[in-house]
């Protein structure tokens, strides 16, 4: 059972316009919401975070957004870089991140063209 | 600059065998995870551990076992390597502040 889920595997985006990544949970307790971004043979790096208690982080180029009654998050890119090519990982965790256990989406590969 | 190292980082090992990847983090973290990276599945959790002694089952670890004896170090063992564990293997360490984990670079394991 898939708790944290990416339905897009990959998107394309042209340098300068928006990307936006999608995240859907099923857990109603998780309560800290996290982007990762993995560049290939690279360990994941973290992006960007969101509490539940809130409903948009944002950091430079990157925000995040959180609808806690849909269930769902997403990442804005703006304006994105073909630098940002890689793959994003949602993940989310539970009682604060206290237990600091992430689980993670499948991943979407977004691809920046020039 | 505190970091988090695994090794090898690449490795090929026979079905049966038993094999362990090594994870060290000098950030005095108390939390340390391994998890897999499998296309289609994302990064799944294998072990994790709070502390020295202190170990715990994540959702995929049939077949793993990991050990914990001083702050820094997780070490991951394959008890008798299957081509089902091919897989990229990646260590984590984290310390509150809401879930954020530091990931070493990966280890990529081939079971022939």
């Amino acid at each position: 059972d898939q708790q944290v889920k990416q339905n897009s595997p990959s998107l394309s985006v042209q340098e300068g316009r928006i990307s936006i990544l999608n995240c859907d949970y099923t857990n109603s307790m998780f309560d800290y919401f996290l982007w990762y971004k993995k560049y290939p043979a690279e360990g994941p790096t973290f992006l960007i975070s969101i509490s539940s208690i809130k409903d948009k982080n944002e950091d430079g180029r990157f925000t995040v957004f959180l609808n806690k009654s849909a269930k769902h998050l997403s990442l804005h890119i703006v304006p994105s870089q073909p630098g940002d090519s890689a793959v994003y990982f949602c993940a989310a965790s539970l009682y604060g991140g206290a237990t600091n256990k992430l689980i993670f989406g499948t991943g979407t590969l977004l691809a920046v063209q020039p | 600059d505190a970091e988090i190292t695994q090794s090898p980082r690449h490795k090929i090992t026979e079905t049966g065998r038993q094999v362990t990847l090594a994870c060290h983090q000098t950030w005095n973290h108390n939390n340390m995870f391994w998890y897999r990276q499998d296309l289609g599945h994302g990064l799944r959790l294998i072990h994790y551990s709070y502390g020295v002694q202190d170990t715990n089952k994540g959702e995929v670890s049939d077949g793993y076992s990991v050990s914990r004896s001083n702050t820094e170090d997780l070490p991951l063992t394959l008890e008798s390597a299957a081509s089902s564990q091919t897989s990229v293997y990646f260590c984590a360490s984290s310390e509150g502040d809401g879930g954020r984990a530091f990931f070493g670079q990966g280890t990529r394991l081939t079971v022939v």
